[in-house]
């Protein structure tokens, strides 16, 4: 089945703590993307990747880091989280090209104390 | 700056009637997507527009995008309580860039 399975689903830490939440696609797709979806706010695109070792900054990168190590995963990291990232947190995938379409994982509810 | 806006943010109707949501920006976007979200869940695609004025359905949804490439449109017709949910725009601008930005969102509310 094809799928972007993020882990955990849930997950409370504390302030400066850091943390990492996987996301892994069996779809073989080139482009990777972390979201992060805020009431009011919508989605916003935190980091991407193109391809491995390729990625790019999103609209809201500050206080994240990524890697694309290799094509199936694509981890984002906390290294000092804060309680403004507290959020919901959605991994994507995708062929590159036209269309773009966007497969989605389950999300990450993070809450930092 | 949101590149993509929705409207209306909010909308709330008894089971059976008509409506429409709308997606508009002021950049060309090389094709356009709507997503339907549950609560706690991810985005799943609905459908995918590419040329401009294409329209396409899904069963009661009918999804237009512009001429110009611009904005997009969907319309649900005879709405049912299944269809309650957050509706997405999306979309990657051909200027070449891969950020792939979301609409603003609409979230739809289906009384029976």
């Amino acid at each position: 089945e094809a799928q972007v399975t993020q882990n955990p689903r849930y997950l409370i830490t504390v302030t400066g703590k850091k943390l990492t939440v996987t996301c892994s696609q069996n779809m073989n797709h080139e482009y990777m993307s972390w979201y992060r979806q805020d009431p009011g706010l919508g989605l916003r695109q935190i980091y991407y990747s193109m391809n491995v070792e390729v990625t790019d900054k999103g609209d809201v990168p500050e206080g994240y880091k990524v890697s694309r190590k290799e094509k199936r995963n694509f981890p984002l990291i906390l290294e000092s989280p804060s309680p403004n990232q507290t959020s919901l947190y959605f991994c994507a995938s995708s062929r590159t090209g036209t269309p773009f379409e966007a497969f989605f994982g389950q999300g990450t509810r993070l809450t930092v104390v | 700056t949101q590149l993509l806006e929705q409207s209306p943010q909010f909308l709330s109707i008894q089971e059976g009637e008509n409506l429409t949501v709308y997606c508009n920006s002021s950049s060309v976007f090389s094709s356009l997507q709507w997503y339907r979200q549950e609560p706690g869940e991810g985005p799943v695609l609905l459908v995918t527009v590419v040329t401009g004025g294409e329209v396409k359905k899904l069963k009661r949804l009918t999804f237009q995008f512009g001429d110009a490439r611009k904005d997009s449109s969907l319309h649900i017709t005879a709405a049912q309580p299944g269809d309650t949910g957050l509706y997405l725009c999306a979309g990657a601008r051909a200027s070449g860039t891969y950020k792939y930005i979301f609409g603003t969102g609409t979230r739809l509310k289906v009384l029976a």
